[in-house]
């Protein structure tokens, strides 16, 4: 599978940098948040999740943080390096959809430079 | 299997003809997505299967499409009369439901892609 086309909103770092990939969700009701990775002909992978009760959670390299007051996600990745290209994502569900249905983003283009 | 395997992995066809698109989930996941992605969006909700409840079907653009999944396990796609806005590239997921987090990690195949001449 090919990854999303050409007018992607696109970040572009150096290695070694910090990253910030920032998402809006739309549904107040939403109440547990994925942030998936998309690598060039591949699916979508799974990086980190974070329920509503929380409002931050670190994993390797990578940090979720949510603002639910303005309905707000953001994924930081520590020390950016060239494997960290790809497409991010980020994903919501809800108990309202028993947490079946996970409505994604529109997604942003990571470009790390050596 | 270790991962969702999709087949095929490109299929390009003429406007009009049928196509049948297949996922292999991974083995004991009891719920099996499909998601549509085209050039320059986001990935849109499709169907979803779930044990042997009524697939939710809200996400389909139209009595075109259709999808089963027989045995609880491998699920087809298929698009018929296709037209060119079909092309895109059709992921499958599966999850294991019933983790006990509430959770629903989807795992996804690496995707058909569609292109309609």
């Amino acid at each position: 599978g090919e990854s999303v086309g050409l007018h992607l909103p696109t970040l572009s770092v150096q290695e070694g940098d910090n990253s910030i990939i920032n998402c809006a969700y739309s549904n107040s009701a939403s109440d547990y948040f994925i942030w998936y990775k998309q690598e060039s002909g591949k699916g979508p992978q799974f990086i980190i999740d974070i329920r509503s009760n929380m409002d931050k959670r670190q994993g390797q390299r990578v940090t979720v943080l949510l603002n639910k007051t303005v309905k707000h996600l953001s994924l930081q990745i520590a020390a950016t390096q060239p494997g960290d290209s790809a497409v991010y994502f980020c994903a919501e569900t809800g108990l309202n959809t028993g947490f079946q249905k996970l409505v994604f983003g529109t997604g942003t283009r990571l470009l790390v430079s050596p | 299997g270790a991962g969702v395997s999709q087949s095929p992995s490109n299929k390009v066809t003429e406007k009009g003809k049928d196509v049948e698109l297949r996922c292999d989930p991974i083995s004991g996941h009891t719920a099996l997505y499909w998601y549509r992605q085209s050039l320059g969006q986001g990935l849109e909700f499709l169907i979803y299967f779930q044990g042997n409840s009524a697939p939710d079907k809200s996400g389909l653009p139209s009595d075109r499409f259709s999808a089963e999944r027989t045995g609880g396990s491998v699920s087809t796609l298929t698009i018929q009369r296709t037209q060119q806005e079909d092309s895109a590239v059709y992921l499958c997921a599966s999850s294991l439901v019933g983790s006990g987090t509430g959770a629903n990690v989807l795992t996804f195949g690496a995707g058909s892609r569609l292109t309609v001449l």
